[in-house]
Formats: C-alpha cells, structure tokens, sequence
C-alpha cells in the first residue's frame, strides 16, 4: 500500500522568505502521479503543483516548485518569496495513474506566513 | 472557472438523524469522489464512482453511507443514521479522465457535519 509523509506538522517564516515542505512516500508503482494541495483557513482544497514521475524535470508554477527525486522517494516543495496569502495548510499526496484510482494525503504541514 | 459546488457549506444534525450532502461535480466530468477530513486530520478517501456505480470504496465507506447521481448532475452523499465521529469536513470531487492523466482532482469548498 502506498504510504505519504509530511513530516513537519507545522512551520513559519517571514514574508518574502523562501520555504521548503518536505515530503516522502512509499510505492512500488514505477509510475504515478505526485501533488501539492493547499488548504487555506476557508478548508477548500487547492491544486498547487502536479508532478509526473516519469518525467525527470521538475515541475514549477510560478513561486511554487518541487525538488522530486524519484529514488529517494521525495518530493518537497519550495515556496519562493513567500506571501501572507500562503498562509494555509498543504498537503502532499500520491496517486496512480488507474482509472478512478484515488489520491492517498500525507496528514499536512502548517504554513504560517509572518508579516 | 468551472468549479465543483457543494451544499450545504455547513448542517448541524442530531446523532441518529439522516442526512444528506449534496455536490454539483463539473459537468463534463466522468469520476465522482468523496473524501472527509475530521478536524486536525488528514483527507481520508471515502468512495468514487463512475458510470452511475461505485468504483471504490474505503473501510470507512460502510452501510451507513450511499452515493447515487439522481439526475445527471447532482452527486449525494448519504449517511443513514449519523454518530458522533461522523463529524467531518466533506469533500466532493470530480475528474474528468479519473486517474488515468493524473490530472488530479477539483474539489470543492466542502460541507462542514456537525452531528450533537
């Protein structure tokens, strides 16, 4: 069974400092498909990042970027210039690439933004 | 932006009573999902569905709860005698290819069950 991790429950940095979530998981599956979800205060679930594991380039979306090393089975995330709006909490997680296969969370770190 | 609408954003139910959430999934959407998230906890799948049935279901998914589709656009959540721990935050889903693009999910905002 697959497994994610997040193992910082809860972080803070300054505005406009960069910050970086860590992540790992557990899978045999040699392809699959990793995310970033935001949650900010309001509880809805947000896309922040996809990531194909059979792609090596990591993928970016403007401030966010993940650092996915596909042997090591990480998967962080990297806010840059960080904004009071970022403020929230994000959970890494794991699916595979099945038909209607389901999206496995790690428990989420909080990311608190200070002014 | 099309978005994934859920009602109520928030239902407050006696322990023992019916209730019934309610998600309008992006229509041209083909899979349908339910995850929830008690408080301080991380997402837990509850079930998807595809071509009117379920596709899949997690241990927490028992006799208690049913999903159907009534009318092609609507997708409910049941929970036939509702407990204490039933007390969650409840998300909706859709996707349009389910996992086969790893496109991932819409959600969205949520139904907040208090059960008393």
């Amino acid at each position: 069974a697959q497994t994610v991790t997040q193992s910082q429950p809860e972080m803070s940095v300054q505005e406009a400092e960069t910050v970086t979530l860590s992540c790992t998981y557990d899978t045999s599956e040699n392809n699959y498909y990793l995310f970033w979800y935001k949650q900010p205060p309001s509880r809805q679930m947000i896309l922040v990042i996809r990531q194909e594991a059979y792609k090596q380039q990591n993928a970016t979306e403007n401030r966010f970027s993940v650092n996915f090393q596909k042997a090591a089975k990480s998967f962080s995330l990297k806010i840059s210039d960080s904004q009071l709006g970022d403020t929230a909490m994000y959970f890494c997680a794991f699916m595979k690439p099945n038909r209607d296969d389901k999206i496995i969370f790690g428990k989420g770190t909080r990311l608190h933004i200070l002014p | 932006e099309p978005e994934v609408t859920q009602t109520p954003s928030h239902q407050v139910t006696q322990m023992g009573q019916e209730v019934i959430l309610r998600c309008v999934p992006i229509s041209n959407h083909l899979y349908f999902y339910w995850y929830r998230q008690i408080l301080g906890q991380k997402v837990e799948f509850l079930v998807s569905f595809y071509n009117n049935e379920i596709s899949e279901k997690s241990e927490i998914f028992d006799d208690q709860f049913s999903v159907e589709r009534p009318d092609g656009s609507n997708f409910t959540l049941k929970i036939r005698s509702t407990k204490l721990e039933d007390s969650a935050m409840y998300f909706c889903a859709s996707s349009p290819q389910g996992a086969l693009w790893g496109v991932g999910y819409t959600f969205g905002s949520g139904t907040r069950l208090t059960v008393v």
